[in-house]
């Protein structure tokens, strides 16, 4: 199965600005999620995308959190201003054509200084 | 909501030995059960999965086994080598889709 791409690989940034990590998946894809891994902790969902609207969101994906498709490629998940703690892996998946299996992109770190 | 819990958090192997790491799962109606194995740095990758309608699936080395009523399930490693150290995750997803991740597994494997 062709994988998702991410860009960039690692963002460093100072406290309090705004970050945009995008993810770019097959166009046929249905499901789209974002995941964040805080290092040597396990994996946490944010949000998941379904034909252009969120789907799902969690407790982490506060309103300093949004996610777009802005041209109908490209998927951004966007955190207005940034806080130390939200230093960490961040991966965007999506789901197989046959449905239910998850495959994660090469993820972006995210250093909050 | 769904949760998952994974044991042990470390596993030590020699070579050739076989590895189990265990989850349970607290929603009944989750139905499909990933397993992932992360290298330093790296995405996690699918490595194996099973859906409820079956209680055990194999590929080649390794092997997830089911148990729906006690909600449980398990990676078994067989005939480990060096390779296989990484960090594993059990995952259940729930009603919306989304999975949800165990705290992971720690697998050192020894020549």
């Amino acid at each position: 199965e062709p994988e998702v791409t991410q860009t960039p690989s690692h963002q460093v940034t100072q406290m309090g600005q705004e970050v945009i990590l995008r993810c770019v998946p097959i166009s046929n894809h249905l499901y789209f999620y974002w995941y964040r891994q805080i290092l040597g902790q396990k994996v946490e969902f944010l949000v998941s995308f379904y034909n252009n609207e969120i789907s799902e969101k969690s407790e982490i994906f506060d309103d300093q959190f949004s996610v777009e498709r802005p041209d109908g490629s490209n998927f951004t998940l966007k955190i207005r201003s940034t806080k130390l703690e939200d230093s960490a892996m961040y991966f965007c998946a999506r789901t197989a054509l046959s449905y239910n299996e998850q495959f994660f992109g090469p993820g972006t770190r995210l250093t909050v200084l | 909501g769904e949760n998952v819990e994974q044991h042990p958090s470390t596993l030590s192997v020699q070579e050739g030995d076989s590895a189990v790491i265990k989850c349970t799962y607290s929603d009944s109606a989750s139905n499909y059960f990933p397993w992932y194995k992360q290298e330093l740095g790296k995405r996690p990758q699918l490595i194996i999965d099973i859906r409820s309608n079956v209680g055990e699936k194999k590929d080649q080395r390794i092997a997830v086994t089911l148990n729906k009523t006690a909600k449980h399930f398990s990676l078994h490693i067989t005939e480990t080598q060096p390779e296989d150290s990484a960090v594993y995750f059990c995952a259940a997803e729930d009603d919306y889709n989304k999975l949800i991740f165990g705290a992971g597994t720690r697998l050192a494997v020894h020549p």
